[in-house]
């Protein structure tokens, strides 16, 4: 069974900080890694999605890497905003019907 | 812009009564999941749909949850009878036929059984 995990649970920065956000998984026989960002009261929003046979993604101050052998994967945040300030989720493609497997998220809150 | 929508938004019920909660996936979109999220568990996967047929609801409590696709437009899940620990956000999601892209998701229903 995949299990997700990420680390930390929460995480307070200032403005401006470059900053990491980590995932792991367990099974590492998967088609893809996904980071979704959910703010407050809201719905899911893909951020950057990674296939099985890439190594990473970016998309402006996002850059999102992936270590299939080792499971693990980070997020990595340049010049944090506040408008960062959100709930990132870490998600995993894998098994015989493509089943998702989110981790718990990371809170972040960027202080301006 | 095409959006995954669900209705009702919010729901308040007292333990016992049925809940329906609906789903209209992105047109031309294959793929179907419903998500239940809490603050103690995450997301969880309830159920999956590809073309309309259910792929995986292990995720799902079989006794008082179902989930269907009465057309292409239209997703579905239930809950008879309700019980104070469905309490959660549920969330559906719509993908490209493949599965191995992005999902879209919906704003959600939060649901409170009282």
């Amino acid at each position: 069974k995949q299990e997700v995990t990420q680390i930390p649970a929460a995480l307070s920065v200032p403005e401006g900080e470059n900053l990491v956000l980590n995932c792991s998984f367990t099974d590492s026989a998967i088609y893809n890694l996904q980071w979704f960002r959910q703010d407050p009261g809201k719905g899911l929003t893909s951020l950057l999605l990674i296939q099985s046979s890439q190594r990473e993604q970016t998309s402006g101050r996002l850059n999102a890497s992936l270590d299939k052998s080792s499971g693990r994967s980070t997020l990595y945040i340049a010049a944090s905003q506040p408008g960062d300030s959100a709930t990132y989720l870490c998600a995993v493609l894998s098994g015989g019907y493509q089943k998702v497997t989110f981790g718990i998220g990371t809170k972040l809150q960027v202080i301006p | 812009d095409a959006r995954v929508t669900q209705t009702p938004r919010h729901k308040v019920t007292e333990m016992g009564q049925e809940v329906t909660m609906r789903c209209q996936p992105i047109l031309g979109h294959n793929t179907v999941f419903w998500y239940r999220q809490t603050m103690m568990q995450g997301l969880e996967l309830l159920a999956y749909f590809r073309n309309r047929a259910p792929l995986d609801d292990s995720g799902m409590p079989k006794d008082r949850f179902s989930a269907e696709m009465p057309d292409a437009t239209l997703a579905t899940l239930k809950i008879q009878p309700s019980e104070p620990r469905d309490s959660a956000v549920y969330f559906c999601a719509s993908g490209p036929e493949t599965g191995e892209e992005t999902q879209y998701f919906g704003p959600g229903t939060r649901l409170l059984v009282l």
